[in-house]
């Protein structure tokens, strides 16, 4: 089956870039979702089809999906995003969730 | 807006059934073109796609369950069921119910439930 590999962990300092990469085998020919979990809540959508922002996300998050590595770009980093994060994908082949096992980000 | 509320026992014996059930509000599941979905999170680990089901009864499973799942949803009460066979320790976890669109070309789950713990132990 499908399977999405992302870093367990990436750190940052405060106003600096985080980036999170998904690896999937052709994970281009699909859309990639992300997630952002903060310690004891529920997933949030912070980006949906790639690249697009629910309403309500910052401007700050990002996405790309290009090749075999779709990117969540986070700017100019704050406590407030020290979270986990997960990606996500519809395997169109097999009709199944896939979710990357989680990042988790810390703001150093 | 749509609202999702997980409700279960919280506690369960091994070898026994564990059921939850997610009460959807600000919209009808049988007019929805949402699947209705369950995921969970052991303790410390990532988030693992249950399945998901639409209000018609059509379903999707994760092939790679140990236990097998069975998700029912309840149009005249607007909600939907998750019951798993024989629990073992390794399905203590953080249930969620969460909507995805599949119906509506949106493979990504918009609204969660706050989850609900449920622990396997004697």
């Amino acid at each position: 089956s499908f399977v999405l590999t992302q870093p367990p962990s990436v750190s940052v300092a405060p106003g600096k870039t985080a980036r999170i990469t998904c690896g999937g085998n052709n994970v281009e020919s699909g859309s990639v979702h992300w997630y952002q979990q903060r310690p004891g809540q529920a997933p949030v959508l912070v980006i949906h089809y790639d690249t697009d922002r629910p309403s309500g996300i910052p401007e700050r998050f990002s996405g790309s999906n290009s090749g075999n590595t779709a990117t969540l770009t986070i700017s100019r980093v704050a406590a407030g995003d020290e979270a986990d994060y997960y990606c996500q994908v519809w395997d169109i082949s097999s009709d199944q969730v896939v979710f990357g096992g989680g990042t988790k980000l810390t703001v150093l | 807006q749509l609202q999702l509320q997980e409700s279960g026992p919280g506690l369960v014996k091994p070898s026994e059934t564990l059921s939850l059930t997610c009460i959807v509000s600000g919209a009808s599941i049988s007019s929805s073109d949402y699947y209705w979905s369950w995921i969970r999170q052991p303790p410390g680990k990532g988030l693992e796609w249950i399945g998901s089901i639409s209000f018609s009864g059509r379903t999707y499973y994760n092939p790679s369950l140990r236990t097998p799942a069975a998700i029912s949803v309840d149009t005249s009460k607007n909600q939907f069921s998750l019951k798993l066979n024989s629990v073992t320790a390794a399905h203590t976890a953080v249930y969620y119910c969460a909507t995805l669109g599949l119906g509506i070309g949106a493979d990504y789950f918009e609204f969660w439930g706050q989850g609900t713990l449920l622990t396997v132990s004697s």
